[in-house]
């Protein structure tokens, strides 16, 4: 299957600083890839998809000017989590669909002190 | 709306017993299925997928599951599990908006 990886894979930061998160697309290239958040013992919840070129679509009640995604390749999209408060604390995780099957990064642990 | 659900939140089961973790759908129209694993601290890695053909697909790792559209369900299964099968494990739909839904995850523990 395709891979995907993200960068960095932990991250602890202090309150009010901004954080920028990467994910790539290895082996194939990815008009398209998918951020998610996942809060412990919870599943998979989509902020947004981010698309090569143009602006990311962002799903309801997720902060556009909070959760800042720049797509500008076909195998990189970027998470900038724009000063950070504890409650962004979080595991995110970056998708990318190859036909119709998702493939996902390792996932990002912030910490947010 | 579509939604995906998987009843059990947790799952023991003995090391070599067989397991079901079960899911279910909702939809009047076609979907695609997935199964996939995630171990802590990880992203998620692709089990297994069904998108036509045979209802029941083999997945890595000695799992498999079967479509059944009239109960719309997509239960996996393994015959015998073993201690390093202990992760969570999230089934998913691709519905004909193009979108992915994600049950809530089933926690597998295979006790020694």
């Amino acid at each position: 299957g395709a891979v995907v990886s993200q960068h960095p894979s932990w991250v602890i930061c202090k309150s009010g600083t901004s954080v920028k998160i990467e994910c790539r697309s290895l082996d194939f290239q990815a008009t398209t890839m998918f951020w998610y958040r996942q809060f412990p013992k919870q599943s998979l919840m989509l902020m947004a998809t981010s698309n090569e070129g143009s602006k990311a679509t962002y799903e309801q009640g997720v902060e556009k000017d909070k959760f800042l995604i720049n797509h500008a390749s076909l195998t990189l999209s970027t998470l900038t989590v724009t000063s950070a408060h504890p409650e962004d604390s979080s595991f995110y995780i970056c998708s990318s669909r190859q036909g119709e099957t998702q493939y996902f990064g390792p996932g990002t642990r912030l910490l947010v002190l | 709306a579509q939604s995906v659900t998987q009843l059990d939140s947790q799952v023991p089961v003995f090391e070599e017993a067989p397991v079901e973790l079960r899911c279910n759908y909702s939809s009047s129209v076609s979907v695609y299925l997935f199964w996939y694993v995630q171990y802590p601290n990880q992203g998620l890695q692709l089990l297994l997928k069904y998108l036509s053909g045979s209802t029941l697909v083999k997945g890595i790792n000695g799992f498999e599951a079967e479509f059944n559209k009239s109960q719309t369900s997509f239960h996996l299964r393994k015959p015998s599990v073993h201690i390093s099968d202990t992760a969570e494990y999230f089934c998913a739909v691709l519905n004909n908006f193009n979108k992915f839904y994600f049950g809530s995850g089933t926690k597998l523990n295979v006790k020694p």
